[in-house]
C-alpha cells in the first residue's frame, strides 16, 4: 500500500527555520497535507499542495514539492514556541506519515 | 477553515458497553467522511471511509462489526464502537471533505474503556 515516511523529531531554537521532510509513494495524489496537531487536540489542517505546483507560500509556511523524487517540505521561518507540536505529512486520500515532533528551544 | 465538530471529547465506558461518537460538519455538506483511530505516540491509521447514504468501506483489519459507522446525512457521521474492551482504548478522529479537496478534521475522542 502507499507510504509515507518523515523524520520523527526535530528540534531548533526560536526566531531559527524549521524543515520537516517527507517522502512519499502514492505518486497519483492530486493533493498534499501537512496538518499539525498539539498536545492533546485534534489534527489542524495547515496547509496543501497541489501536485502539478513546487512551491506554495503561506505567510511563514513555505511548502516545497519534487515530484520526481517524491519529495514533500514544510518549511516554518521565524519559528515561535508556539509552533511546537507534531506535524504531519498527508497523501491523498489521506494517507499519513507517523508525523515530526517539532520541538523548539527558547 | 471549515468546521468540523466531533463530540465526545472524552468518554469512559465499561467494557462490554457500546460507545457512540458523532462527527458533524457544521458549514458544509461533507460528503465524504473518514474515521482515524490513533495509537499512542504513532500515525493515524484510517479505519473506514463513508461516502453519504452508501456502506462504508472499512481497511483491511478493521473489524466493521465492531466498529459501526453511519453516515446518514451529508452533515453527520457516527462511529459505534461495540462491546468495547480495553483494547479499544484509542483517540479516535474523524474527518470530512465536500466538494473541495481538503479534508477537516474533528478534535478527537479520546476513548478510555475500563
Amino acid at each position: 500500500g502507499e507510504d509515507v515516511e518523515q523524520s520523527l523529531f526535530l528540534s531548533v531554537r526560536e526566531g531559527d527555520s524549521s524543515v520537516i521532510n517527507c517522502t512519499y509513494t502514492d505518486s497519483s495524489s492530486t493533493y498534499l497535507y501537512w496538518y499539525k496537531q498539539e498536545p492533546g487536540a485534534g489534527l489542524q489542517l495547515l496547509t496543501y499542495i497541489f501536485s502539478n505546483m513546487d512551491m506554495k507560500q503561506d505567510q511563514r509556511l513555505t511548502v516545497l514539492l519534487n515530484k520526481k523524487d517524491k519529495h514533500l517540505s514544510l518549511r516554518i521561518a521565524d519559528t515561535q514556541t508556539g509552533d511546537s507540536a507534531i506535524y504531519f505529512c498527508a497523501t491523498g486520500p489521506l494517507v499519513f506519515g507517523k508525523g515530526t515532533r517539532l520541538s523548539v528551544i527558547a | 477553515g471549515a468546521v468540523v465538530s466531533q463530540h465526545p471529547s472524552r468518554v469512559i465506558c465499561k467494557s462490554g458497553t457500546s460507545v457512540k461518537i458523532e462527527c458533524r460538519s457544521l458549514d458544509f455538506q461533507a460528503t465524504t467522511m473518514f474515521w482515524y483511530r490513533q495509537f499512542p505516540k504513532q500515525s493515524l491509521m484510517l479505519m473506514a471511509t463513508s461516502n453519504e447514504g452508501s456502506k462504508a468501506t472499512y481497511e483491511q483489519g478493521v473489524e466493521k462489526d465492531k466498529f459501526l459507522i453511519n453516515h446518514a446525512s451529508l452533515t453527520l457521521s457516527t462511529l459505534t464502537v461495540t462491546s468495547a474492551h480495553p483494547e479499544d482504548s484509542s483517540f479516535y478522529i474523524c474527518s470530512a471533505r465536500g466538494e473541495r479537496a481538503e479534508a477537516f478534521f474533528g478534535q478527537g475522542t479520546r476513548l478510555t474503556v475500563v
